[in-house]
């Protein structure tokens, strides 16, 4: 099937660890995204690669670190979790601006 | 800057009832304009889209019309159905820069048997 999967789905760990999101795509997609929906659903952008170029980083704090070994694969990585960053995260690809975004599933993850 | 306004929510409808979600949107130029769902536990699907003024999309019943004179972009179903209680999102791809899409809040639709 072709899709933008992330792994994992669901993501429980300690404040204070640090954990990796994986995304891929198969679409043959030039940019991806990353997004965290808060519990009031509101959808922020933090990152965006095309061609595993940096072309977005909004105001997003330094323990967030995207990585793009290609341009089918973006992972989040993030160090010392704090409670807040408790959301969920969706990757998302693209390829012209009237096709609109490909979203994955998302991964819930929780800070306890 | 560009952005996009949408109705608040929740909205609730009993079935078979008319739906009508309201979306404006500010932006320079004509950007492509798009409605996704989300529902429950899954991430967004685009469920239609409209890249020029006048333009209709439609799918699933739904549809919107890209209005210029009102820089609006409403969705509509004549008769809504349990299955479609979800999250719509109002988006947004300005003319220029499509590595940036503006997302509305987003307007819970819950539909009652």
């Amino acid at each position: 099937d072709t899709a933008v999967s992330q792994t994992p789905k669901y993501l429980v760990t300690q404040m204070g660890n640090d954990k990796s999101i994986k995304c891929e795509q198969n679409l043959g997609h030039d940019t991806m995204y990353w997004y965290k929906q808060d519990s009031k659903k509101f959808l922020k952008i933090m990152f965006s690669y095309n061609n595993k170029e940096l072309i977005i980083n909004e105001t997003v704090p330094n323990r967030f670190s995207p990585k793009s070994p290609d341009k089918a694969h973006l992972n989040l990585h993030i160090n010392s979790l704090e409670l807040g960053d408790s959301a969920v995260y969706f990757c998302a690809s693209s390829q012209t601006r009237t096709d609109g975004y490909t979203f994955g599933s998302g991964t819930r993850l929780t800070v306890v | 800057g560009d952005s996009v306004t949408q109705m608040e929510g929740p909205v609730t409808l009993s079935e078979e009832a008319f739906l009508t979600i309201n979306c404006t949107y500010t932006a320079t130029g004509y950007p492509s304009l798009f409605w996704y769902v989300q529902y429950p536990g899954e991430g967004l699907q685009l469920l239609l889209k409209a890249t020029k003024a006048d333009d209709k999309g439609s799918n699933k019943g739904f549809e919107a019309t890209y209005r210029k004179e009102t820089t609006s972009f409403h969705l509509e179903k004549g008769s809504v159905q349990v299955s479609d209680s979800a999250v719509y999102f109002c988006a947004l791809s300005p003319r220029g820069n499509f590595n940036k899409f503006y997302f509305g809040s987003g307007t819970k639709l819950n539909v009652k048997p």
